[in-house]
């Protein structure tokens, strides 16, 4: 069981550049978020999914795109990266809404670097 | 929207010292997690509390919801150093958010 997988583990793009972050997981959760986290910072929400087709805007959604065509897979796509982009990207899955006692899941991270 | 202040940022403690950070809403939850991040790494859930005035312990840990359900504290007695890293309050709100926003969290350094 490997549980939330994300790919690539580290990036380093170019200003104006695209990548898509990949993240799958294997334990049929419903839930699936993004989170990215500046150096000494907290956990910052940019997208969520409460199932497959259905996703939402979290507090930090300008410069990123998500799509949930699957339950196991949830993208990240980043179209023009800009410096202020530079994060670790977490991946992270539930099985039903955390408002019911449903803990987060998280991958190892994704570091990402604009130059 | 909807935030939480936790505090405080840093602390660092002589191994053997108790350590507390503590998480404040100005409005009422619908239940809290806290979470943990050791250096590198990425966080792992500890626990989530729902009642209350819940308090709830895992050996030298002590978790506590506050009566109006506004706040909440993590305790940890006579630490040592695989308390290291970030702690992070995870509070969810009441009126049908299906997400989970994190505290700014408190990063533990505990000295041998």
């Amino acid at each position: 069981n490997a549980g939330v997988t994300q790919t690539p583990k580290f990036r380093i793009l170019k200003i104006g550049q695209s990548m898509t972050l990949q993240c799958t997981q294997d334990m049929n959760h419903n839930y699936m978020y993004w989170y990215r986290q500046d150096p000494g910072m907290g956990l910052k929400l940019i997208y969520y999914s409460v199932g497959a087709g259905i996703t939402d805007k979290g507090e930090v959604p300008n410069g990123y795109n998500v799509s949930r065509s699957t339950t196991e897979d949830f993208p990240l796509r980043l179209e023009l990266a800009a410096p202020s982009q530079t994060s670790v990207y977490f991946c992270a899955s539930s099985y039903g809404i955390v408002r019911t006692n449903e803990k987060l899941f998280f991958g190892s991270g994704t570091q990402l670097s604009v130059l | 929207g909807q935030q939480v202040m936790q505090i405080p940022q840093y602390q660092h403690v002589q191994e053997g010292e108790d350590f507390t950070t503590y998480c404040n809403s100005s409005t009422t939850l619908s239940n809290i997690q806290w979470y943990k991040q050791r250096p590198g790494g990425h966080p792992v859930f500890l626990i989530q509390l729902v009642k209350s005035g819940e308090v709830k312990k895992q050996k030298r840990l002590t978790f506590q919801f506050g009566e109006a359900k506004k706040n909440s504290s993590l305790h940890i007695t006579a630490t040592q150093t695989t308390d290291v890293g970030t702690y992070f309050c995870a509070p969810s709100f009441s009126g049908g958010y299906n997400k989970l926003i994190f505290g700014a969290g408190t990063r533990l350094a505990v000295h041998p």
